[in-house]
């Protein structure tokens, strides 16, 4: 078990410009979830896959976020056009596809636009 | 919308002491899951104890336990003998489909 990795782990860019994140979920997990977490709060949901499919997405999840996770494996989470707004904390999760199993979390993606 | 309230920002105990975090819920359904994460300082978020909704039994995990109030919609982390390294930030999460809702956290701090 290698745990969720998550590239990179910061990310400065300015305002403007696209960016994008990738997560690598525990290989035998067939969900994955981004959240995004701003300071002193707790992370929100943006977004989950089952598989490849995207299930649900949040209000929070503007046209300019898109997700995909097109085998079924890693995933990634582009911002395009990023606002000051944006700069957060992005964790990635994954678990099995089981409502009683825990959800396990990546390090995170630090964003700073400047 | 379920919603998941922490009403202490922050909190302090003395090592070797217990300390409890709250938690509170507000949810219509019956049949759910809360957890309680930790997310020490720039590392990454791990899960420290579940509980399902329909035991009525409190979840332990060695020094860390619940107090699960079903009808006051209540779930507070119990943590025992304190160590230095359980400095960090706790998160009550309530689930009962697929994504979490997080509470705003409580900052712990141990002295020594």
């Amino acid at each position: 078990d290698t745990g969720v990795s998550q590239n990179p782990r910061h990310k400065i860019t300015k305002r403007g410009q696209n960016v994008t994140f990738r997560c690598d979920p525990i290989s035998e997990h067939n969900r994955l979830y981004w959240y995004r977490q701003t300071l002193g709060q707790g992370p929100e949901f943006l977004t989950y896959f089952q598989n490849e499919a995207q299930l649900e997405k949040s209000r929070l999840l503007s046209d300019r976020f898109s997700a995909e996770r097109p085998k079924g494996s890693f995933s990634t989470l582009e911002i395009q056009r990023t606002e000051q707004g944006d700069s957060a904390m992005y964790l990635c999760a994954s678990s099995l596809a089981l409502s009683n199993q825990p959800q396990h979390f990546g390090d995170g993606t630090r964003l700073s636009i400047l | 919308a379920q919603t998941v309230t922490q009403s202490q920002p922050e909190m302090s105990v003395q090592e070797a002491e217990t300390v409890t975090l709250s938690c509170t819920y507000d949810t219509s359904e019956s049949d759910y899951y809360l957890f309680w994460y930790k997310q020490p300082p720039s590392r990454q978020m791990i899960l420290v104890i579940r509980q399902e909704a329909y035991k009525q039994q409190n979840a332990t995990e060695n020094r860390f336990s619940v107090n699960f109030q079903k009808a006051a919609k209540s779930f507070s982390l119990k943590i025992s003998d304190s160590q230095l390294g359980d400095a960090a930030m706790y998160f009550c999460a309530y689930n009962e489909g697929t994504p979490l809702v997080f509470g705003k956290g409580t900052r712990l701090s141990v002295i020594a």
